[in-house]
């Protein structure tokens, strides 16, 4: 069975440093994707970057990007110059092509500290 | 982006009657949404999905009778609690996926609270 693991409940990061959020997988498909949702204070997730595995190249979204190993099924998202507004829960998510079951990590909530 | 709303946003109901939630996507059409439950602090749990014009699939542990899931039209998903009792309320959230991206598009979610 898919899983998704996030080993860090909580983080917090100066505003404008760097800051990482860890995620690994559990999967014996070759093709999926794999994202990372934000969901605010307001609750509605939203999303933040996305990576489809049969990609190499990691994905790119402004402040935000990733770090995809597949053979160690990590996915692991960077956030740059964080920003007050980064604060919120984030999801790590897994779908395998061509299903609709969505499997969600436990989430880390990410502080940022002015 | 795609929209997807979701009403009301929260609800206070008493014990024993029925709570329905509306999930509509605005500008696009879902054959299939979802429903998930959060409770507070944890992930989303998905509860069931809803496909148009067909039976709701429902996850192992989630009573059907319970939670029933009404998808009549592409773009509108009900959920109803019925007979909600106090362990029923928690943050119930739809979603439906983008076609093509596989990109899960969610509603703002609904805060459920039975007295």
């Amino acid at each position: 069975a898919q899983t998704v693991t996030q080993s860090q409940p909580e983080m917090s990061v100066q505003e404008a440093e760097t800051v990482t959020l860890s995620c690994t997988y559990d999967t014996s498909e070759s093709d999926y994707y794999l994202f990372w949702y934000k969901q605010p204070p307001s609750r509605q997730m939203i999303l933040v970057i996305r990576q489809e595995a049969y990609k190499q190249q990691n994905a790119t979204e402004n402040r935000f990007s990733v770090n995809f190993q597949k053979a160690a099924k990590s996915f692991s998202l960077k956030i740059s110059d964080s920003q007050l507004g980064d604060a919120a829960m984030y999801f790590c998510a897994y779908v395998a092509s061509g299903t609709y079951k969505y499997i969600f990590g436990t989430g880390t909530r990410l502080k940022v500290l002015a | 982006g795609a929209v997807v709303s979701q009403h009301p946003s929260w609800v206070i109901c008493k014990s024993g009657t029925s709570v329905k939630i509306e999930c509509r996507s605005l500008d696009f059409q879902a054959t299939t949404m979802f429903w998930y439950r959060q409770f507070p602090k944890q992930s989303l749990m998905l509860m069931a999905t809803s496909n148009e014009g067909s039976k709701a699939t429902y996850e192992q542990g989630v009573e059907k009778d319970k939670f029933l899931i009404n998808h009549a039209s592409l773009t509108l998903s009900t959920l109803t609690v019925t007979s909600a009792h106090p362990e029923d309320s928690s943050f119930y959230i739809c979603s439906a996926r983008g076609l093509g991206t596989g990109e899960l598009f969610f509603g703002e979610g609904s805060r459920l609270t039975v007295l």
